[in-house]
């Protein structure tokens, strides 16, 4: 009964060295988020997908991309990971067809940069 | 800009007695509002959910919210807690940015602990 699903849950990877991390849904909504949450903190905003429309919020660096191939699938990709970086990665996604839907949330992946 | 503060930064309480997270928002027209919780390593799973009517709502595992626009609030209250409620809960608000979307803002969380 999965809806929202991440891989991997764990991710350690060295410094500078690119790393991608997967979300794909079985809800079929058409919006997809990416947050990065620090320990202990909210979750922020990185950026997300309207359909195929990529939305970046201003102060997400450029180091972090991401790419939407199909409904179901959104990659997170940083390309130069540095320490600064660990932290959670939530994927949430949301039926914007209507008005009231709420973000379904990913159990998260934690990334690890050594 | 909208802006969520949740005051308190950790709660001990103890099994059985009532528990208040406290919200405010700062937004400049009427906002949707959220709880969600967060169990360690886990995503976020949400509480309830405000977007207009009925200002008491009810969400899931006992838990309702008061939105209060004269106070800017929307406290999230339980009357009788139970362990597996220790968890970090946020606060959310979401305004309306067009075309039936809206964007997330979180307080910074409030994190329960519950003693037996």
């Amino acid at each position: 009964d999965a809806m929202v699903i991440q891989n991997p849950r764990y991710q350690v990877t060295q410094f500078g060295k690119p790393v991608t991390l997967s979300c794909s849904q079985t809800l079929n909504h058409n919006v997809m988020y990416w947050y990065q949450q620090k320990s202990s903190q909210a979750p922020k905003l990185l950026f997300h997908y309207y359909d195929k429309d990529f939305n970046n919020e201003a102060d997400t660096p450029d180091n972090f991309q991401s790419r939407r191939p199909n409904t179901s699938f959104c990659f997170l990709d940083i390309r130069s990971p540095g320490l600064g970086d660990a932290a959670m990665y939530l994927c949430a996604t949301r039926n914007d067809r209507r008005l009231e839907e709420t973000q379904y949330f990913g159990p998260g992946t934690r990334l690890l940069v050594l | 800009a909208q802006s969520v503060t949740q005051p308190d930064i950790h709660i001990t309480v103890s099994e059985g007695a009532s528990l208040e997270l406290r919200c405010n928002y700062s937004y400049g027209a009427t906002p949707y509002l959220f709880w969600y919780v967060q169990s360690p390593g886990q995503g976020l799973q949400l509480l309830l959910k405000y977007f207009s009517g009925d200002t008491l709502v009810q969400g899931i595992k006992g838990f309702e919210a008061e939105f209060k626009r004269s106070q800017s609030s929307f406290n999230l209250r339980k009357p009788s807690v139970h362990w597996s409620d220790a968890a970090e809960y946020f606060c959310a608000v979401g305004p309306y940015s067009g075309a039936g979307s809206y964007q997330l803002t979180f307080g910074k969380g409030t994190k329960l602990s519950v003693i037996p």
